[in-house]
């Protein structure tokens, strides 16, 4: 398992039901970030964190979303009370080192939610 | 933060060389030049990051102006598998995230 590895690939919620998304970072890598992707645009940033500490969450868009990563490698990603408006892909991303803008992040394949 | 201006899209016959442009011209010294490229349904990968130097890797160039204002990606002989959104990205090493920004990308078609 040398990449990041999320799951499920493919999640379908009715609207109003709860949903966690998984990340299994590469293994070492300091930094954490997930994204949210609607269709047709860039990745947005939703949170990051060092190792288990979650040092921004400003891209979250509401208190709906909550990112937890307690033992500092894997992190799940929950949504409350699911709208259609949360239907993206959610993408997650590690990266070896906290500040330092020399090195690489490497990118899961993502989670595409879809709710109805 | 810092952005980046790029073409919305760009055509490419096959086997010929591509260059992708990007203007960012509020870079800070600090600022690195990060390219990512996204293929259809995949997550966003790395292609080559620099600061000042021009630099190569197995997958491409890139090409950093003078005064870092601007920069170019160059794929040598573009494939059909090169057909892509290419993100250039500054990643500042003093933001304590050091989160990549995305913008809109460059959407790359390549013609057999």
């Amino acid at each position: 398992g040398a990449g990041v590895s999320q799951s499920p690939r493919y999640k379908v919620a009715k609207r109003g039901q709860d949903v966690a998304l998984r990340c299994d970072p590469i293994s070492g890598h300091v930094s954490l970030f997930w994204y949210q992707q609607a269709l047709g645009q860039g990745p947005e940033f939703l949170t990051y964190f060092q190792n288990e500490a979650q040092l921004d969450k400003s891209g979250l868009p509401s208190d709906r979303f909550f990112a937890e990563r307690p033992e500092g490698s894997v992190s799940t990603l929950k949504i409350q009370r699911t709208q259609q408006e949360d239907s993206a892909v959610y993408l997650c991303a590690s990266s070896l080192i906290g500040s330092d803008g020399n090195t690489e992040a490497f990118f899961g394949q993502g989670t595409r939610l879809t709710v109805v | 933060d810092a952005k980046t201006t790029q073409p919305n899209s760009m055509e490419s016959n096959e086997e010929e060389p591509v260059h992708l442009p990007c203007n960012h011209s509020t870079i800070s010294g600090t600022d690195y030049i990060h390219w990512y490229r996204q293929l259809p349904s995949q997550g966003p990968e790395y292609v080559i990051h620099g600061l000042t130097s021009n630099v190569n890797n197995r997958m491409a160039s890139l090409a950093i102006a003078e005064d870092r204002k601007s920069s170019t990606l160059i794929l040598h002989r573009a494939t059909l598998r090169d057909a892509a959104v290419y993100y250039c990205i500054l990643r500042d090493p003093n933001n304590a995230g050091n989160m990549l920004t995305f913008g809109g990308g460059t959407r790359l078609m390549v013609k057999p």
